[in-house]
């Protein structure tokens, strides 16, 4: 019963250098979101995907790209990482977009990714 | 503009003592409302939610959460606190209303739950 599952959990990037955080659910959710978390301010969101074959930006998508591979995969890629992008990045789904309904949503365990 | 307060950025109490994590709110309209619990290097859980109706809502764990329009807030509760309650919870607010709505997360509050 794995739920979201996000690879991989650690990483060290170089200013510049780019990469791509996977994450993929097995409870047939048709939505799936991309968090960052950073201390004092709480969940930011950064791309959403409220069903298969869409997406749309959150409130601090500048310096990041998203792909919604098919219903279960939807992938952040960060093109040329800078330093301010370092954060615990979570990824999330949701059987209805949770923008439009009241439903929670379910997480992942996180991606731990540092800029140096 | 929605927001959500957590005002404490850490709460400690003693094992078997009741604990209460606050949380205020502003939002344009009526809220729906959530709580969530994150356990170290984890994801956030979802824990309850309010929707409309009774002001006492009931979640996981034990936990519950009391909805109080006049004053904004929607504070989680639990009678008897467990070690295994230490964590970092949040709060998370959107408006109630047709459209898509920004979901808004609270910074967060440290329980720490002493034997």
């Amino acid at each position: 019963n794995a739920g979201v599952t996000q690879t991989p959990k650690f990483q060290v990037l170089k200013t510049g250098q780019s990469m791509t955080l996977q994450c993929a659910q097995d409870m047939n959710h048709n939505s799936m979101y991309w968090y960052r978390q950073d201390p004092g301010m709480g969940l930011r969101l950064i791309y959403y995907s409220a069903s298969e074959g869409t997406t749309d930006k959150g409130e601090v998508p500048n310096g990041y790209n998203v792909s919604r591979l098919n219903k279960r995969e939807f992938s952040l890629r960060l093109e040329s990482a800078a330093p301010s992008q370092t954060s615990v990045y979570f990824c999330a789904s949701s059987d209805r977009p949770v923008l439009a309904s009241n439903q929670p949503q379910h997480f992942g365990d996180g991606t731990r990714l540092s800029i140096l | 503009a929605q927001s959500v307060a957590q005002p404490e950025d850490q709460v400690n109490v003693a094992e078997g003592n009741p604990l209460t994590v606050k949380c205020t709110y502003s939002v344009s309209g009526n809220p729906y409302l959530f709580w969530y619990v994150q356990y170290p290097n984890r994801g956030l859980q979802f824990l309850l939610k309010y929707i409309t109706g009774d002001n006492l809502v009931k979640g996981s764990y034990g936990f519950e959460a009391e909805f109080n329009k006049s004053q904004t807030s929607f504070h989680l509760k639990k009678p008897s606190a467990l070690v295994s309650d230490s964590a970092l919870y949040f709060c998370a607010v959107r408006p109630n209303s047709g459209g898509y709505q920004k979901v808004t997360f609270g910074t967060g509050t440290k329980l720490q739950v002493i034997p």
